[in-house]
């Protein structure tokens, strides 16, 4: 089967530093994606690993352990906009289909 | 606007009606997929083309869905004899073979289906 988990809410600090998890079980492993959601919109892309390792990308970093089935994303210097979903995503084969987690719903406050 | 587009927006129907949404990718893109999201849920994948072949369908989906894309460019997605549990948002993705490795996908606006 596949499976990935993802806390369901957290609560941060506006100009704090947050680490959201994401560990997985899946027939295949292509890639992890994490992608942000607010309410009502689309996802769209923050950042995509296949290789063990952080990935950093301006305020946002992702990394990956394949051993261990885990990637977190890291948010720092929180802003207000930054509340939002975000969605740990697995590419399983070469088809690119995606298997996504529930999401984990942020929430900043002041 | 060169992103991925989706119409209608919003769709209210009653239970029995067959519904009708279309998508219109990134125009480079040869890739579209079709996508269901529930509140607090993750997008469920739905289907998958690349250029006019639809080549993988969750085996989760009912007879009752069909999908097209019939010259590789836009696509749509019909349900037929809707029912309560179809209400949820409807999201096209598209991407292209050419930005490997990412592939990543760029995500329409959504349609959201509401069944009476």
């Amino acid at each position: 089967g596949q499976n990935i988990d993802q806390p369901t809410e957290m609560t941060a600090t506006e100009g704090a530093i947050v680490q959201i998890n994401c560990t997985y079980q899946t027939s295949g492993f292509n890639g992890l994606f994490w992608y942000q959601q607010h309410a009502g919109e689309a996802p769209t892309f923050l950042s995509y690993n296949v290789l063990d390792g952080l990935e950093e990308k301006g305020r946002f970093s992702s990394f990956l352990s394949r051993s261990k089935g885990y990637s977190y994303l890291l948010l720092k210097e929180l802003q207000m906009k930054d509340s939002a979903s975000y969605l740990c995503a697995v590419r399983v084969n070469s088809n690119y289909q995606l298997i996504w987690g529930a999401g984990t719903k942020l929430i900043i406050k002041p | 606007d060169t992103g991925v587009s989706q119409n209608p927006r919003h769709k209210i129907t009653k239970r029995g009606q067959n519904v009708t949404f279309r998508c219109d990718p990134i125009s480079e893109h040869n890739r579209l997929y079709w996508y269901r999201q529930t509140l607090g849920q993750g997008p469920e994948f739905l289907t998958y083309f690349q250029n006019e072949a639809q080549l993988e369908k969750s085996r989760l989906l009912s007879d009752r869905f069909s999908a097209e894309r019939p010259k590789g460019s836009f696509s749509t997605l019909e349900i037929q004899r809707t029912e309560q549990g179809d209400s949820a948002m409807y999201l096209c993705a598209s991407s292209a073979s050419r930005d490997r490795p990412y592939n990543e996908q760029f995500f329409g606006p959504g349609t959201r289906l509401t069944v009476l």
